[in-house]
């Protein structure tokens, strides 16, 4: 079975600085996507960025950002320019090409500090 | 349009009761998610429907967790003789074409089982 680990609980940030989470996975599969979402306070959860496994260039959402390393297996985002509003839980999370089904990781809760 | 809309927000109830969520997903979105969320983990997937037929159950946990979805668009997540292992966050989540559409997840319900 796959899995998504999250090696950070929790990061800290400075406001305007950037942050990088951790992400790994451990699948057999060739076809698969990736995400990153982030659940604020608010108990939502939006979808940050996502990745499919057969793109080699990296995602990019505005001040968001991934790392993907497929060999290693590991899918890291980037954070530029840190806000306030950025602070929330961030969940990576897995989906097998066709399964429909996305496998999450334990979450990583960052703070941005003023 | 509206987003997903989960009632209730809230539900307590006492073990050994029968509970109902309900989901109601974007219209139009011919693909519904469960997913249960525990206290510090990310969300773990139960089932998913596209229009009225269920998919994939492999994620209800046993036999007193069951989802239909009668007409394609409202779902409901019915747990029999409640336990107090089934407190958690249930989420919903719909997309309109899944994995190339992002899934859009409701604000949740949050279940206390006393």
């Amino acid at each position: 079975a796959q899995t998504v680990t999250q090696s950070q609980p929790e990061m800290s940030v400075q406001e305007a600085e950037t942050v990088t989470l951790s992400c790994t996975y451990d699948t057999s599969e060739s076809d698969y996507y990736l995400f990153w979402y982030k659940q604020p306070p608010s108990r939502q959860m939006i979808l940050v960025i996502r990745q499919e496994a057969y793109k080699q260039q990296n995602a990019t959402e505005n001040r968001f950002s991934v790392n993907f390393q497929k060999a290693a297996k590991s899918f890291s985002l980037k954070i530029s320019d840190s806000q306030l509003g950025d602070a929330a839980m961030y969940f990576c999370a897995y989906e097998q090409g066709g399964s429909e089904k996305l496998v999450f990781g334990k979450g990583t809760k960052l703070t941005v500090n003023p | 349009g509206a987003g997903v809309s989960q009632s209730p927000r809230y539900k307590v109830t006492k073990r050994g009761q029968d509970v109902a969520l309900r989901c109601d997903p974007i219209s139009g979105h011919v693909s519904l998610y469960w997913y249960r969320q525990a206290l510090g983990q990310g969300p773990e997937f139960l089932t998913y429907f596209n229009y009225e037929a269920q998919q994939d159950k492999s994620g209800l946990p046993n036999d007193r967790f069951s989802a239909e979805r009668p007409e394609g668009s409202i779902s409901t997540l019915t747990i029999q003789r409640t336990e107090q292992r089934d407190s958690a966050m249930y989420r919903c989540a719909s997309s309109s074409n899944p994995p190339y559409s992002p899934l859009h997840f409701g604000n949740g319900t949050r279940l206390t089982v006393t």
